[in-house]
């Protein structure tokens, strides 16, 4: 079973769209959350960190935590080509041991 | 913002050759780095998580003889891929996580394409 899930996509919008990507996760100890960017082939970038529920504004982006559905979000307002990535997903746990459990990521295509 | 570096970025090895991969925190101290790998189209795989100054731990599947992980100091990780052959060929990127209490964000390296012929 995983721990974290993305939908694979593709998620097509067209540029000044909002895009809306959706993640569930499976352990409800985890408590700490994250947005990745990762163009093809580099590594991942981090976007948003979010550690309490409700919404975390930064700049295009938001990060919504629900933790009673087990559900964490990413809006990206007035989408650029330069959007288009796959977006990963990650929760950490809150144990002693800090493991950080990644999603298969979405893609993102962000259409001229 | 935090900056973790890799070296090489792309190395090309014989098959049975050993590879070693360094992983720096540049402007941070990292108690805890991670090694992951990826194939194409491919999701991360956790390889490892290695905290200063004490042995890797490595996740199910992965050989611990065969990826080698040194964490000897805050701010350098080395990842030794040895006897190499072409079925390891892959993108290894590690990252680090900041001193606890500060930040468990983690930060990636740029990552090293690693190609064994």
């Amino acid at each position: 079973q995983k721990e974290v899930e993305q939908n694979s996509g593709p998620l097509s919008v067209p540029e000044g769209a909002i895009a809306s990507l959706n993640c569930t996760y499976s352990d409800r100890v985890s408590q700490s959350f994250f947005w990745y960017r990762q163009y093809s082939g580099k590594s991942p970038e981090l976007i948003m960190s979010i550690y309490s529920n409700g919404d975390k504004e930064d700049g295009r982006f938001t990060a919504q935590l629900n933790k009673a559905s087990q559900y964490v979000s990413l809006l990206i307002r007035d989408s650029q080509p330069s959007d288009s990535a796959t977006y990963l997903c990650a929760s950490m746990n809150s144990g002693g041991y800090q493991k950080v459990t990644f999603g298969t990521g979405t893609k993102l295509q962000v259409i001229p | 913002g935090a900056v973790v570096s890799q070296h090489p970025s792309w190395v090309i090895c014989k098959s049975g050759t050993s590879v070693k991969i360094e992983c720096r925190s540049l402007d941070f101290q990292a108690t805890t780095m991670f090694w992951y790998r990826q194939f194409p189209k491919q999701s991360l795989m956790l390889m490892a998580t290695s905290n200063e100054g004490s042995k890797a731990t490595y996740e199910q599947g992965v050989e611990k003889d065969k990826f080698l992980i040194n964490h000897a100091s805050l701010t350098l990780s080395t990842l030794t891929v040895t006897s190499a052959h072409p079925e390891d060929s892959s993108f290894y990127i590690c990252s680090a996580m900041g001193l606890a209490g500060l930040s468990n964000e983690q930060y990636f390296g740029p990552g090293t394409r690693l190609t064994v012929t």
